[in-house]
């Protein structure tokens, strides 16, 4: 069964820079575009990134993204406590024939 | 402005049908290329890929749930409709629709609990 790993949770002061990591498979990132979401707490998801790297309207540029081989990463700059929220990447998957989340991760701004 | 709203049972016994339904605005599902999907989220845990329709009546299934899972669309209505059968309390969880690609546009979810 496919899995994407995600670290658990993460941590920044404002203004700081961290990035997320998303760990795959061939099934997975290595052959299919990542998409990441934002949830802040007690909220439905939010697109922030798709197409690997493309933010839809409205989603601020500190947000960004890449991909390489099986692994791909999320970046925020200039990072602000309403960043604070759970991360997710989703990859489509080929062994599940569907799209597949990330295990998440935690974001603490400090 | 598309939207998306999930209605149905907050509460079912165990072994019930779950019956979800996903009522949107702003887009068509005989549209080419479109798609809605369903996931969802336990209490404190990660969000999980159930089920997707496409606007040619194919379906998708999460495989380990592929035997519990129903997903029907009624594009008059702008509806999708998920079942699920043989519900269990570990199947507690928030319940999402959004619309596929990407999962562009989340409705705001429901809180399914399954208890006797």
């Amino acid at each position: 069964q496919s899995v994407l790993t995600q670290p658990p949770s993460a941590s920044g002061t404002p203004g700081q820079r961290v990035t997320i990591s998303c760990s795959g498979s061939s099934s997975n990132i290595g052959r299919n575009t990542v998409s990441w979401y934002q949830q802040l707490p007690g909220m439905a998801p939010k697109l922030l990134i798709y197409n690997d790297n493309q933010r839809p309207s409205g989603v601020p540029d500190r947000f960004s993204a890449s991909k390489s081989g099986t692994s791909a990463s999320l970046a925020i700059s200039g990072l602000q406590s309403e960043d604070e929220a759970d991360y997710y990447c989703a990859p489509w998957d080929d062994s599940l024939n569907g799209p597949l989340f990330g295990e998440g991760t935690k974001l603490t701004v400090l | 402005q598309i939207t998306l709203k999930e209605s149905g049972p907050t509460l079912v016994k165990p072994s019930q049908t779950l019956t979800l339904t996903c009522t949107f605005s702003g887009f068509s599902l005989t549209t080419g290329g479109m798609s809605v999907g369903w996931i969802r989220q336990p209490p404190g845990k990660a969000l999980e890929w159930l089920a997707l329709i496409y606007w040619d009546d194919s379906e998708h299934y999460s495989p380990s749930l592929k035997t519990r899972l129903t997903i029907t669309k009624d594009t008059s209505k702008n509806q999708v409709v998920l079942t699920m059968t043989n519900m269990d309390p570990v199947d507690t969880a928030t319940y999402y629709c959004a619309r596929y690609d990407y999962f562009d546009y989340w409705g705001q979810g429901i809180l399914v609990t399954v208890s006797s």
